[in-house]
């Protein structure tokens, strides 16, 4: 069965530190990745997302950048935090004909 | 005008009430779907609807093509369903969710 791993379940960093935050999804091929935020009260934005490995597309310019490294793996990061980067940030894959499956995210709070 | 609405913004309810949560979109689909939010922020993918009608134990998801409307039902409400319910159109379009609070 296809399984989906986030982590760190929570971060707290200090402004102007990095960032990585890694994805990676068990049980399927060739995936199609993204990167969600969710600010406080807000609904999801779509940050990046990958149709196959050193593919990403932005949807958003800001202070983060995503890589794909390997098949199934996806990483966001971040060479200096700001305080607007705080959030709750979601990973998720889907396939053709699937539907969405979503990691369990990370609260990244910026100090 | 955001492309994917949804009403109620809040619901409260008693337990064992039936619940219905609508959702109205503007753009081309090939599938809508039905996310619910759980306190601790994981997101589940409920429902994913082209056409007509799919159930999963008390949920139920409709879909309207034709009028670009769909809704999802709860039948028997429990506490435990208690979480944001989210209408989207993966992968960028997002409704800003309903927030169901279940009373016992």
């Amino acid at each position: 069965s296809q399984t989906i791993h986030q982590w760190p379940a929570t971060l707290v960093q200090p402004v102007g530190s990095p960032l990585s935050l890694e994805c990676t999804v068990e049980g399927t091929s060739n995936p199609n990745l993204y990167w969600y935020r969710q600010a406080a009260g807000r609904g999801l934005q779509l940050l990046f997302y990958s149709v196959g490995i050193g593919q990403i597309s932005s949807e958003v310019p800001q202070n983060l950048s995503a890589s794909r490294p390997q098949d199934r793996q996806f990483i966001l990061s971040s060479k200096k935090l700001l305080l607007s980067d705080s959030g709750f940030y979601l990973c998720a894959w889907s396939a053709t004909g699937t539907g969405y499956t979503f990691g369990s995210g990370t609260r990244l709070t910026v100090v | 005008k955001n492309e994917v609405e949804q009403s109620p913004q809040n619901l409260t309810a008693q337990e064992g009430e039936f619940i219905t949560i609508n959702c109205s979109y503007s753009v081309g689909i090939s599938a809508l779907h039905w996310l619910q939010q759980h306190p601790g922020g994981g997101i589940v993918s409920l429902f994913m609807l082209s056409s007509g009608k799919k159930k999963h134990g008390r949920l139920i998801a409709t879909i309207n093509i034709q009028e670009k409307h769909s809704s999802l039902h709860i039948t028997a409400s429990h506490p435990r369903d208690s979480a944001v319910y989210i209408c989207a159109v993966p992968p960028t379009r997002f409704g800003a969710g309903t927030r169901l609070t279940v009373k016992p």
